[in-house]
């Protein structure tokens, strides 16, 4: 695609459900990133997808979060038993994993916990 | 907490320039990065820099680095009222991930 996809765009959902979270990324990209940004701050790294590589998991708050990347396409990120604390903004970005690596970010996926 | 710093708000008249400041911790960072957010929106790259250049200009655009004092600038010159936004410093601390700063949120007045 032209630009990084996320979807949805705004999710609610109650206390103790799950909820995946789905990004596109842009065609060709080999490197892919999910972040999340809480409410007046900055972006937290959460998990890092190069290529076949084992993913760098180190930013994952609990074991209640999780992702997958089939390829070098599409990942999802997986929330079990949300909290409110999970209410946030998380982004999706990718690159192409060289050189300067810059980062091209999605829209994100506004996630309110009831 | 955070390895990035910025001031958390800039207020400047439309037609002025602005000057964003961020600090930064890890002195092996091969890039330094300034990104645009919107509301509502994701983040836009505005520019970087590669970390053995002590400046950059691209239009109205200037970055200036000093790698001494880990100090890293944004100034956009005559500042319009689409340049409202937040804008984030990143570097990173190792080949691939950013830490970001909190941001620091522009508000340009007519």
């Amino acid at each position: 695609g032209a630009g990084v996809s996320q979807s949805p765009s705004n999710k609610v959902t109650e206390k103790g459900k799950d909820v995946e979270l789905r990004c596109d990324p842009i065609s060709g990209h080999t490197a892919l990133y999910w972040y999340r940004q809480r409410l007046g701050q900055g972006l937290e790294f959460l998990i890092y997808f190069q290529g076949n590589s084992a993913p760098d998991k180190s930013g994952l708050p609990s074991d209640r979060f999780s992702a997958e990347r089939t390829g070098e396409s599409v990942s999802t990120l997986t929330i079990q038993r949300t909290q409110q604390e999970d209410s946030a903004v998380y982004l999706c970005a990718s690159s192409l994993g060289q050189g300067t690596n810059i980062q091209y970010f999605g829209a994100g996926t506004r996630l309110s916990v009831l | 907490g955070e390895d990035v710093e910025q001031s958390l708000f800039l207020s400047v008249r439309e037609g002025d320039s602005s000057v964003i400041n961020c600090t930064y911790t890890d002195s092996s960072s091969t890039y330094l990065y300034w990104y645009k957010q919107e509301p509502g929106a994701g983040l836009q790259l505005l520019t970087y820099i590669f970390s053995n250049m002590d400046m950059k200009q691209d239009q109205r655009l200037t970055v200036l680095l000093n790698k001494k004092d880990k100090h890293l600038s944004l100034r956009i010159a005559d500042t319009q009222t689409g340049d409202s936004a937040i804008y984030f410093c990143a570097e990173t601390p190792d080949d691939y991930k950013l830490s970001f700063g909190a941001g620091t949120t522009v508000t340009v007045r007519a």
